[in-house]
């Protein structure tokens, strides 16, 4: 059953644009996750929040912005897209240590 | 710094066979940790979790894995694997319970199963 939701599950766009994913969890967490996986399946993560404010910050590019409006909600906005940015971004929440992943947006930047 | 070692990216394996995948983390301090499957064009699914505790674990689907702290080890087993199983298997340890720790993945391991 599933239980975070991401649209879209596909984007293709161009370089320069900008694009946006939402993420919504409905199993009551109070943290939630981005994390990026890239061609070879790797996973790092991206940002973390917790209860709306953001905890944890990975170096990424600034252009990749996460924003929260309330715990259940995490969407991730990327300002002018570059071609590094083609991957699958997956969100993620958890009760405390063990997390639970959506469905995944798959991002194809020409 | 935490990190997660999986020796084998690509194990093949015929139905019905056994099953097991390797897993070394590097963590000072109590390691939680985790396994997870992520079917073709899924996303992760959770197999089983450790905690401190009983160092066998239950998953779903038949899975187990041992925690081996003097190893530095979290292998994950299937006594008989199904065709269903293809898929890459994710191990991954948490710094700790607080809420916000961030898991640290291997690079997965890919099973294939044949016929």
């Amino acid at each position: 059953e599933t239980a975070v939701f991401q649209t879209p599950n596909y984007h293709v766009t161009q370089v320069g644009n900008e694009v946006s994913f939402n993420c919504k969890q409905t199993l009551g967490h109070d943290t939630m996750y981005w994390y990026k996986q890239d061609s070879k399946k790797l996973l790092k993560i991206m940002f973390s929040y917790n209860n709306k404010q953001l905890i944890v910050n990975e170096t990424v590019p600034r252009r990749f912005s996460p924003q929260s409006s309330d715990k259940a909600h995490l969407n991730l906005r990327i300002k002018s897209v570059e071609p590094e940015d083609s991957a699958v971004y997956l969100c993620a929440s958890s009760p405390r240590t063990e997390q639970y992943f959506g469905p995944g947006t798959r991002l194809t930047v020409l | 710094a935490q990190s997660v070692t999986q020796p084998d990216a690509r194990v093949t394996v015929s139905e019905g066979a056994s099953l097991q995948l390797r897993c070394k983390y590097s963590y000072f301090g109590t390691p939680y940790l985790f396994w997870y499957v992520q079917y073709p064009r899924q996303g992760l699914q959770l197999l089983l979790k450790y905690y401190p505790g009983d160092p066998v674990v239950q998953g779903v689907n038949g899975f187990e894995a041992e925690f081996s702290k003097s190893n530095s080890s979290f292998h994950l087993r299937k006594a008989s694997v199904h065709w269903s199983d293809w898929a890459v298997y994710f191990c991954a340890v948490s710094m700790g319970n607080s809420a916000g720790n961030k898991l640290t993945f291997g690079i997965g391991t890919r099973v294939l199963v044949r016929p």
